[in-house]
Parts: C-alpha cells; structure tokens; sequence
C-alpha cells in the first residue's frame, strides 16, 4: 500500500475552518484516498473518501489535487467534538484489501 | 453512533490466561476485519473474513490467536495465551464489500485488552 504523510498535530479555534493536509506522492490509479478520524478510547470513524474528484458530505469536504498526489480535508465551523486524530489511508479498489494507517494528524481545537 | 458492536469493551487477563473479544458486525455487511490498535496508536490488521470464510491473516494470528465468524453468531477473536505485548485495543470493523460504498470500513469501539 501507498504511503501517506500528514503533520504530527495542528491547532483551531472553534468556528473556524482547518485544512488538513495529506500528501501520497506515490498513489496508484487504483487506490482510493479515505479519512478516518479518531477519538481516545473509541474505534476510527469514517468521515469521506474519493478517487479523483473532491466530494462533501455532512462531515468534511475532501479537495483532491487534479494529479492526485495530495489531498486536504477541509473542516468547517470547527467544534471541540472534532477534536480527534485525523487518518488519510490508501486503499486498492478491491473490496476486501486491508486499510493501512499512519499516525495521523492529532487535531486540538480550543474554544 | 457505532452499528458494529463489541464486547467487551475492557478486559484484564493475566500472562497465559485465554482472552476472548466478540464483534457484531453491522447488518448485512459480509466483510469483517479485526485490526490490533497499541499504546502508539499503530495499527496492525490481524484476519479479515468474507462470511465465514477467512480472506487474509498475519503470521502472528494464525500461530497465537483463535478467530472465526461462524453464520447467525458474533464474530471472535481469542488469544490462546495472553502475553504482555499483546495489552492493546483490539477493533472490529465490518464492509458492505460491494458497491461504492464497499470499500468503507465501519469500526466498533474496541475491545481494550490489559494483560498483567
């Protein structure tokens, strides 16, 4: 699987808007790019996913770069309930392929 | 609010001792994968099933740990002999394994394993 690379930590203050970042210089035209994101003492949720083209959904919106080698999710009127470990994961069209993750970008957001 | 359901959320066992986790995964999801979260938050994919079949496993799995999904029954996975590196968050997740949708995974809440 394709590696990923995303900032340790990032900061926001509520209400505000965050990108996070998320680079995978060397995807596949197969893999499609997830977002997961995780809270202590709880399982990873899943926020979004694409393949080419940038999608929004009632949690993030995810900006795909047109060469696919990076991505941003984009996190809007941010509240402390979105305070949480954000993965990016690469994952194979194959419905039964594992998903491998890195260590995320551990988002704090104060009021 | 999580559809796949784990229990139990804690348990503590001794060095040696069996460790049973069990996991429902969400209605009609066929696909269910067990992933080994520890204190570092890596993750560590364990076995995954396609209904009660077994798709993939690590080495670790197939020599120490005990798994199935049997049909109209949680699914398990139990650690024969518990050893200290094995205290983690143990993660269910299951997939619609088809369709657009059918890559997403959908995890429980975990099971945390403390060996003592």
């Amino acid at each position: 699987d394709a590696k990923t690379t995303q900032p340790d930590s990032m900061e926001s203050t509520e209400g505000e808007t965050v990108h996070l970042p998320c680079s995978h210089a060397t995807i596949s035209g197969n893999e499609y790019i997830y977002w997961y994101r995780q809270v202590p003492l709880q399982g990873p949720e899943y926020v979004t996913h694409g393949l080419q083209q940038n999608t929004t959904n009632s949690m993030a919106f995810l900006a795909i770069a047109s060469d696919r080698k990076s991505s941003t999710l984009i996190l809007t009127h941010v509240s402390l309930r979105d305070a949480a470990v954000y993965h990016c994961i690469l994952r194979v069209s194959s419905s039964f392929s594992k998903l491998v993750f890195g260590q995320g970008t551990s988002l704090s957001v104060v009021p | 609010n999580s559809k796949v359901i784990q229990t139990p959320r804690y348990l503590v066992k001794g060095q040696g001792q069996k460790a049973k986790m069990r996991c429902i995964p969400e209605k009609g999801h066929p696909v269910v994968f067990w992933y080994q979260q520890n204190k570092n938050n890596e993750f560590k994919f364990l076995i995954n099933f396609q209904n009660q079949e077994v798709l993939q496993q690590i080495d670790m799995t197939e020599k120490r740990f005990s798994a199935e999904c049997p049909s109209n029954s949680p699914c398990s996975l139990e650690i024969q002999s518990s050893e200290a590196g094995d205290s983690a968050l143990y993660l269910c997740a299951s997939s619609p394994g088809q369709g657009n949708s059918g890559n997403t995974l959908y995890f429980g809440e975990g099971s945390r394993l403390i060996v003592v």
